[in-house]
């Protein structure tokens, strides 16, 4: 079946990049993303990457598809206090329909 | 443009209760999706919406249903409610265009069950 794992947290300086971590099992993903949550809010969807592609850029966030590993990452640039969050990657499954979550790494960024 | 919007925003219930959430999607979205998030399980996926019509369904027990009205506004329910219904609920919709899944969330219902 589906599954997503991502580490469960990341401490970083403020002003160094970040990188969050995501492996995914399901050969049949079309589309994987990446969200942000902030506490007592729902998911912002920060940026997605189309399967057939390696790389995209995103102002400072950089996604890395490797797609053979079955592995995806998020980099941010220059991390910031406001960078702090849950970051959430998912894949949306063509074979069942449906949008399979990580369980969320947790980013703290230190000043 | 508006956003995805859910009401109530918090909901205390007693177990044995029933619950009714609402979700206004985004003007021209016509798939509404819920999930349910809790510190243990994370963000499982309860249904999913497309006019009118439950297009998918997460691995939830029947007390869990929902439904789409023509306007693409959803609801869910939860009826007989258990102390591990406890969570955040969110609802998302998307436009849903070739293939392309982009889902947009709403701030989510905070249901607590005593």
């Amino acid at each position: 079946g589906e599954d997503v794992e991502q580490s469960l947290f990341l401490s970083v300086r403020e002003g160094d990049s970040s990188v969050i971590n995501c492996t995914y099992t399901d050969s049949s993903s079309t589309y994987l993303y990446w969200y942000k949550q902030e506490p007592g809010a729902g998911l912002q969807l920060l940026t997605y990457i189309f399967s057939n592609m390696d790389m995209k850029q995103d102002q400072r966030l950089t996604v890395l598809l490797n797609k053979k590993d079955k592995h995806l990452s998020l980099r941010i640039a220059d991390t910031q206090t406001g960078d702090s969050a849950i970051y959430f990657c998912a894949e949306f499954s063509s074979n069942t329909g449906k949008l399979i979550f990580g369980q969320g790494t947790t980013l703290q960024v230190k000043p | 443009k508006a956003g995805v919007t859910q009401t109530p925003r918090y909901l205390i219930k007693t177990r044995g209760q029933q619950v009714t959430l609402s979700c206004s999607p985004i003007s021209g979205h016509r798939s509404v999706s819920w999930y349910q998030q809790t510190p243990g399980q994370g963000l499982q996926f309860l249904f999913e919406y497309f006019s009118e019509t439950q297009r998918n369904k997460g691995n939830f027990p029947g007390r869990f249903s929902g439904r789409q009205f023509s306007n693409s506004r959803s609801e869910m329910n939860v009826s007989t409610l258990e102390l591990g219904d406890s969570a955040l609920y969110l609802c998302a919709s998307s436009l849903d265009v070739g293939g392309f899944y982009e889902q947009y969330f709403g701030p989510g219902t905070r249901l607590t069950v005593t």
